[in-house]
C-alpha cells in the first residue's frame, strides 16, 4: 500500500535561514509528487509537482525539490526562507496505477522574524 | 481565477443529527476529490468521483456516510447520523482527467459535532 512519510512536524527557523523539509513514500511503481502549501487562513494549494523528466523541479515562491528514485524521496528546499513562508506543508504521492493520491501528515513551518 | 466552491464554511451539529456538504468543483474538471482533515494530519481521502461514478472510496465510512455526484458536476456529502469523532474539516477538491492530476483545493467545511 501507498504511504508518505514526513519526518518533521515542527520546523522553526530564523529568516535567511536554509530549509530542507524530508518526504519519504512507499510505492512500487512509477510515481507523480507533489508538495502542497497551506498558508494561515488559505486554501491547500500546490506549490510544485514533479511528473516526469528533470528530477529537480521548481516551484513558486523560489521553492524547489529533488526527486530521488533510489531513495523513494522527494524533499522540500528553500536556500533562503522568509517570515512569509510561515505554513503547512504537505508531500503527496500518487501512483500512476492506481487513482488515489496519498499526503503525509504535513510538517508546520514557523519562521521568525 | 476559478475557484472550488464549499459550503457551508462551519457547522455545528449534534451528536445523531444528520449534516450535508457541497461542493462545485473548477468547471471543467472531470475528478472531484471529498477528504477529512483531522487536526494534525494531512488530508485523507473519502471518495474520488471520475465525472459521475465513484471510482474509490475504500475509506468511506458507508454505514453512515455517503456522497453523490449526480450530473458530474457538483457534488454533496452527507453523515447521517453525526458521531462525536466526525468532528473535523472537510475538504473538497478537483482535478483535470489529464495528468499530472494537480488537485485545486476548496476552503473546507469545519465540521463540530456536540
Amino acid at each position: 500500500a501507498q504511504s508518505v512519510s514526513q519526518h518533521n512536524h515542527h520546523v522553526i527557523l530564523s529568516e535567511a535561514a536554509s530549509l530542507e523539509l524530508g518526504c519519504n513514500y512507499s510505492y512500487g511503481g512509477t510515481v507523480n509528487l507533489f508538495w502542497y502549501v497551506q498558508y494561515p487562513g488559505q486554501h491547500l494549494q500546490l506549490l510544485l509537482k514533479y511528473f516526469s523528466g528533470d528530477p529537480l523541479v521548481k516551484g513558486i515562491k523560489g521553492f524547489e525539490a529533488e526527486f530521488i528514485k533510489s531513495k523513494f524521496s522527494f524533499n522540500l528546499r528553500k536556500p533562503s526562507v522568509q517570515w512569509s513562508d510561515t505554513a503547512e506543508y504537505f508531500c503527496a504521492v500518487r501512483g500512476t496505477g492506481g487513482f488515489k493520491t496519498i499526503f503525509g501528515a504535513g510538517t508546520r513551518l514557523f519562521v521568525k522574524a | 481565477e476559478a475557484e472550488v466552491a464549499q459550503s457551508p464554511r462551519y457547522k455545528i451539529t449534534e451528536k445523531s443529527q444528520a449534516v450535508a456538504f457541497w461542493c462545485d468543483p473548477i468547471s471543467g474538471h472531470a475528478t472531484l476529490y471529498w477528504y477529512r482533515q483531522i487536526l494534525g494530519q494531512g488530508p485523507e481521502l473519502l471518495v474520488q468521483f471520475q465525472d459521475e461514478s465513484v471510482v474509490d472510496d475504500s475509506q468511506l465510512p458507508k454505514d453512515r456516510f455517503s456522497a453523490e455526484r449526480l450530473k458530474g458536476v457538483d457534488s454533496t456529502l452527507k453523515i447521517q447520523p453525526a458521531e462525536l469523532g466526525d468532528s473535523a474539516m472537510y475538504l473538497c477538491a478537483s482535478s483535470s482527467r489529464i495528468g499530472p492530476y494537480e488537485q485545486y483545493f476548496g476552503p473546507g467545511t469545519r465540521l463540530t459535532v456536540t
